[in-house]
């Protein structure tokens, strides 16, 4: 069975950082690309990231470029994402998913405020 | 503004057929035959109901079905239960770099 299980969530002041990760199970891991998505509270779902198999591609949504990194360790099915000069607009539920989002994590929260 | 253009509600009684639309472009949803839709409760993660257009994952019924037209896809909930309650989002590949870019979901209420 596909597992995603995200952390690393918290209230964080603005202009902060988090670090999220996401523990993968039950699939390959380093055969699939791997993606983070966000849902901001009582708003739609938003693409943020994603990741190549290798970990030599990465694209971001405009919104996040120069402040978040994805990362991924394929030895520990393990995906990551580096959030820094964080904006109370990144308040969301951000997801782990795999692929184009064939399987979703539980999520986690952000809350970015003073 | 989501890139593609769902309505924000849609509503049915139980028993009777729902569809539920998504616009989006040739660089999206005309261009590939990559439209997934996801089902969403409050509170929980979206969960996979169509994905490529028309396909089902296992476990999903068979009340659940997609379709494409040109830019639009559509989803069609038949024989609507209440537990069909929920918001649902369309997803469309969007010809490179492995994005996906969504609709801004409809809030199906079953009467």
């Amino acid at each position: 069975e596909v597992q995603l299980v995200e952390s690393g969530g918290g209230l964080v002041q603005p202009g902060g950082s988090l670090r999220l990760s996401c523990a993968a199970s039950g699939f390959t891991f380093s055969s699939y690309w791997m993606s983070w998505a966000r849902q901001a509270p009582g708003k739609g779902l938003e693409w943020v990231a994603n990741i190549r198999q290798d970990g030599n591609e990465k694209y971001y949504v405009d919104s996040v470029k120069g402040r978040f990194t994805i990362s991924r360790d394929n030895a520990q099915n393990s995906l990551f994402l580096q959030m820094n000069s964080l904006r109370a607009e990144d308040t969301a539920v951000y997801y782990c998913a795999r692929g184009r989002g064939d399987h979703w994590g539980q999520g986690t929260l952000v809350t970015v405020s003073s | 503004q989501s890139a593609l253009t769902q309505p924000p509600s849609a509503s049915g009684s139980p028993g009777q057929s729902v569809t539920i639309s998504c616009t989006g472009t040739s660089s999206d949803v005309g261009g590939y035959n990559h439209v997934s839709w996801y089902q969403q409760h409050p509170g929980k993660a979206p969960k996979l109901m169509i994905y490529e257009v028309s396909k089902r994952p296992s476990g999903v019924p068979d009340r659940f079905s997609g379709s494409k037209s040109g830019n639009t896809a559509s989803l069609t909930v038949s024989g609507l239960q209440a537990d069909d309650e929920a918001d649902y989002y369309c997803s469309s590949y969007a010809g490179s770099n492995n994005w996906v870019v969504f609709g801004g979901g409809t809030k199906l209420t079953v009467l």
